[in-house]
Formats: C-alpha cells, sequence, structure tokens
C-alpha cells in the first residue's frame, strides 16, 4: 500500500535554531501533502497545505514566516522550524496522497523538543 | 466538512468485537466517511472508507446507515494491539483537508 516517510523521528535542539522535517511518499506521486500538528493528549490540528511547485497555504494562526514549507518535487515536502523555541515543541506529522475519494496516508510523525 | 460526534472512550474485551459509532448528522451527499486510528505516538493510520454502501477489509467493516447520518466501524476480533484512538472524518472528495476531532479512545482489556 501507499506509505509516507518522515525524518527525522524525533530531535531535541536548542532553542534559537531552526529544524527541518522532510516527509517523502515512496510510492505515489504526491502533489498535495499536509502538515499537522499535535500537543500532549490533543487531537492534530492542519498547520498547512503543501502544494508541489506552487506556494503552501497555511491555515488561521499559522505564521509562515516561522514554518517554511517547500515542495519542491511530486515525492518531497519539507517543514523547517525557524527560530525554535520551547513552545514549538510539538508532534508534528505530514499526510500524503488523498486525491479523488483516496485516503490520505500519514508519516509516523516527528517529536520535536527544544531546550 | 460535515462535524463527526463520537463518544469520548470505549472498553472492549480481547477476542471480542469492538463496535465503535459515528454521527455525522449533517454529512452531505458526496462527503465519504473515513475511519483512522493513531496509537500512542505514531502518525494516524488509515482503516477504511464508504459513501453510502458498508465496507470491509482486512482490518474492519464500516456500516453505514440508509439516511447516512451515522456509522459504525467493528472490529470483529480486537486485539490488545488495537488500543488506540479511533477518528471518524467526513470528507468531500475534492477537498482534500482532514479535520481530526477528540475521536474515541478504545481500550482493549485482556
Amino acid at each position: 500500500g501507499a506509505v509516507v516517510s518522515q525524518h527525522p523521528s524525533w530531535v531535541i535542539c536548542k532553542s534559537g535554531t531552526s529544524v527541518k522535517i522532510e516527509c517523502r511518499s515512496l510510492d505515489f506521486q504526491a502533489t498535495t501533502m499536509f502538515w499537522y500538528r499535535q500537543f500532549p493528549k490533543q487531537s492534530l490540528m492542519l498547520m498547512a497545505t503543501s502544494n508541489e511547485g506552487s506556494k503552501a497555504t497555511y491555515e488561521q494562526g499559522v505564521e509562515k514566516d516561522k514554518f517554511l514549507i517547500n515542495h519542491a518535487s511530486l515525492t518531497l515536502s519539507t517543514l523547517t522550524v525557524t527560530s525554535a523555541h520551547p513552545e514549538d515543541s510539538s508532534f508534528y506529522i505530514c499526510s500524503a496522497g488523498g486525491t479523488g475519494n483516496q485516503p490520505q496516508h500519514f508519516g509516523d510523525g516527528t517529536r520535536l523538543s527544544i531546550l | 466538512d460535515a462535524k463527526t460526534t463520537q463518544p469520548t472512550s470505549m472498553d472492549c474485551a480481547e477476542g471480542r468485537a469492538a463496535n465503535l459509532p459515528c454521527n455525522h448528522s449533517t454529512i452531505s451527499g458526496n462527503e465519504y466517511v473515513y475511519w483512522y486510528r493513531q496509537i500512542h505516538s505514531q502518525g494516524p493510520q488509515y482503516i477504511i472508507h464508504g459513501l453510502k454502501n458498508n465496507e470491509t477489509n482486512e482490518m474492519a467493516s464500516l456500516i453505514i446507515t440508509e439516511d447516512r447520518k451515522s456509522s459504525t466501524l467493528i472490529l470483529p476480533h480486537a486485539t490488545l494491539r488495537d488500543t488506540a484512538v479511533y477518528y471518524c472524518i467526513v470528507r468531500v472528495g475534492s477537498n482534500y483537508k482532514l479535520t481530526f476531532g477528540k475521536g474515541t479512545l478504545l481500550t482493549v482489556n485482556p
């Protein structure tokens, strides 16, 4: 079946640094990928829609200059958390697929901890 | 997308069928019902989806009422590994966004 790979699985870094998370569709091409964030004991919240070859669409309240999204190919989208601070610590999850009525498939998530 | 209502939590004995209900009374004619589950600290896993007919795959069965205002996900023989949060989501096929509610925490007990 369709597989979405996310890397890294977890990352710990100092406050003020930037962190890049990769999302790859392994056996299909994805013109659209999605980035979610999940805080402890809460549900997934959509952050942005990543569009291949064009600008990402951000949900209300999500800072586009802080969460940079690049979707340069049909199999790769990246999320860069710039100048990360402790409040950015969260579980970040990407998904891909879902054209027509087909389901989206999710990566295993990236646990980001900012010290 | 139409909203869904699910119970906050359910328990099920190992080996028994788990029946997870979902209400989607405002579903429109072209919206599909999708079920995902999320095991702790993992990304959501797709389970099954349907429009109006009942569906079955290797993981589960999906029963959709005739008026499509509710559905039930059935895990025929629950195992301990089925303990997870189960999300019922309705989505128009051409609208790619998935809106996650709080889901149902299913706990399978030995």
